[in-house]
C-alpha cells in the first residue's frame, strides 16, 4: 500500500523567510504532483514532476524530485502572505495507478506580515 | 477553456437517502476521477472512469457508485447515506487515464454534502 508523508503538516512563518515542505512516498513512483487548496476551495495545480532530479519552479516556489530517495520538496522563498494554502503533494504509482492519486495529509502553511 | 465544473455545489441530506453528484470535465478531457476529502482522512480516491468505463476504484463501500456518459460527464451517486459520507466530493479530469502521459488532473470546485 502506497503510503505518502508530508512535513511538517502545520508551519507558521514569517514573510521573507525561506523554508521546504517536505513529501516522502513509500513505493516507487515517478510521477509526483504539488497542489494548493485555499480554504473552502477546490485544488489548484502547482507542479508535475516527473523524473528523477526533476526540478520546477514557479515565482517563489520550487519543486524537485528525487526519486531513489522517495522524496520531493517543495521549497518557498521570501514568503509572502499570498502564500497562506494548504499544500498537497500527490503519487501515482508507477505502472498504472490502481488506486489513483494518493494524496499526502497536507501541509497547512500561515504566512505573518 | 472551461473549467471543470461539478452541480450542485452544496447539499444537505439526511441519513438513509441517496445522492448523486455531477462532473462535467474539461472539454476533450476523457478522464474522470472522484475525490472525498474530510478533515479525518484527508483526500481519498474514489475512482476513475475513462471512455464510459471504470477503470479504477479506491477502498470505499458499494454504496458508492458512478458512471461516465460517451460526453465524458460523470456523475456518482451514494445510497444509503450515513454521517460520516459529510466530506468534499471532488472531481477531476485529464486527457488521459491515469495521468497516462503525465498530464496534471485539473480539479472541479466540488460538492459540500451535509448528511444529517
Amino acid at each position: 500500500e502506497l503510503k505518502v508523508e508530508q512535513n511538517p503538516l502545520f508551519l507558521s512563518m514569517q514573510e521573507g523567510k525561506n523554508y521546504t515542505i517536505y513529501c516522502n512516498y513509500s513505493t516507487t513512483s515517478d510521477r509526483l504532483y504539488w497542489y494548493r487548496q485555499d480554504p473552502g476551495k477546490s485544488l489548484e495545480s502547482l507542479f508535475v514532476l516527473l523524473s528523477n532530479g526533476a526540478v520546477k519552479q514557479e515565482g517563489r516556489l520550487m519543486a524537485s524530485l528525487d526519486t531513489k530517495a522517495r522524496l520531493s520538496t517543495l521549497h518557498i522563498t521570501a514568503a509572502v502572505h499570498d502564500l497562506s494554502a494548504t499544500y498537497f503533494c500527490a503519487v501515482l504509482l508507477s505502472g498504472g495507478g490502481a488506486d489513483g492519486l494518493t494524496f499526502g495529509k497536507g501541509t497547512h502553511l500561515i504566512i505573518q506580515p | 477553456k472551461a473549467g471543470v465544473t461539478q452541480t450542485p455545489r452544496y447539499l444537505i441530506k439526511t441519513r438513509g437517502q441517496q445522492v448523486t453528484l455531477s462532473c462535467s470535465p474539461i472539454s476533450g478531457h476523457r478522464s474522470v476521477s472522484w475525490y472525498q476529502q474530510t478533515p479525518g482522512q484527508g483526500l481519498q480516491f474514489l475512482f476513475e472512469y475513462f471512455s464510459e468505463t471504470q477503470r479504477n476504484k479506491g477502498n470505499f463501500p458499494g454504496r458508492f457508485s458512478g458512471r461516465q456518459f460517451s460526453n465524458s460527464r460523470s456523475e456518482m451517486n451514494v445510497s444509503t447515506l450515513e454521517l460520516g459520507d459529510s466530506a468534499l466530493y471532488l472531481c477531476a479530469s485529464s486527457p488521459y487515464l491515469e495521468g497516462g502521459r503525465g498530464e496534471t488532473q485539473y480539479f472541479g470546485p466540488g460538492t459540500r454534502l451535509l448528511v444529517l
